[in-house]
């Protein structure tokens, strides 16, 4: 198995720019999430999803940040705009039901 | 919140074993330790897990106490790739089903 795969791995925008990173889970498991990794505030839970439905979103920090999951195969994390504190290193991982979870390469996001 | 307590930093010399502790005083019965490292900003890598009884396999070995409130992840012969940040990990039962939520962890160093 390819395991997690984030895309893209690196990402320079400019300020007010939409951001879009991408996510495929390992097939077959029916939980996805999305962490932030910021020197600062460590490595926080974003939002996760269960058989592609949200299910716990707290953590996203504002509105300019969303999260789909249109299939099992494939979820988005958008943020729109971008500001220059959105920098930092964003992480998905997948697990099947209650089993170890496991975690892509993540994607470096600099928003100048 | 996460649910555990570790040292900020630990150091140990290249091929003696390192011992990462953990306190979890408040882990319920059914709750699994689970143990993860990130070394240098990639994605974190699952490393073991265990319920009550002591576990070991190709990468590390975890002793948890009988009243199960600590644990200790042993690497039995540390080397200098081992050099990371260890993450003690209780899951946290959420609306639809654990989540994992990382504290701060143990940035080990493993000198020469």
């Amino acid at each position: 198995d390819a395991g997690v795969i984030q895309s893209p791995r690196h990402e320079v925008t400019e300020m007010g720019q939409e951001v879009t990173l991408r996510c495929k889970p390992i097939s077959g498991h029916d939980y996805l999430f999305w962490y932030r990794q910021t020197m600062m505030r460590g490595l926080e839970l974003l939002i996760y999803f269960n058989n592609n439905v949200p299910i716990d979103d707290s953590g996203m920090p504002e509105d300019r940040f969303s999260a789909k999951m249109p299939n099992a195969s494939f979820s988005t994390l958008k943020i729109q705009p971008s500001e220059p504190r959105d920098s930092a290193v964003y992480f998905c991982a997948s697990r099947r039901g209650e089993e170890t979870q496991y975690f892509g390469p993540g994607t470096r996001l600099l928003v100048l | 919140d996460a649910k555990t307590t570790q040292p900020t930093s630990m150091d140990c010399a290249e091929g003696r074993a390192a011992n990462l502790p953990c306190n979890h005083s408040t882990i319920s019965g059914n709750e699994y330790v689970y143990w993860y490292r990130q070394i240098h900003s990639q994605g974190p890598q699952y490393i073991i897990h265990g319920l009550k009884n002591n576990e070991t396999n190709e990468m590390a070995s975890l002793i948890i106490t009988e009243d199960r409130k600590s644990s200790t992840l042993i690497l039995p012969h540390a080397t200098l790739r081992d050099t990371a940040v260890y993450y003690c990990i209780v899951r946290v039962f959420g609306t639809g089903g654990f989540k994992t939520i990382f504290g701060a962890g143990t940035r080990l160093f493993v000198k020469a």
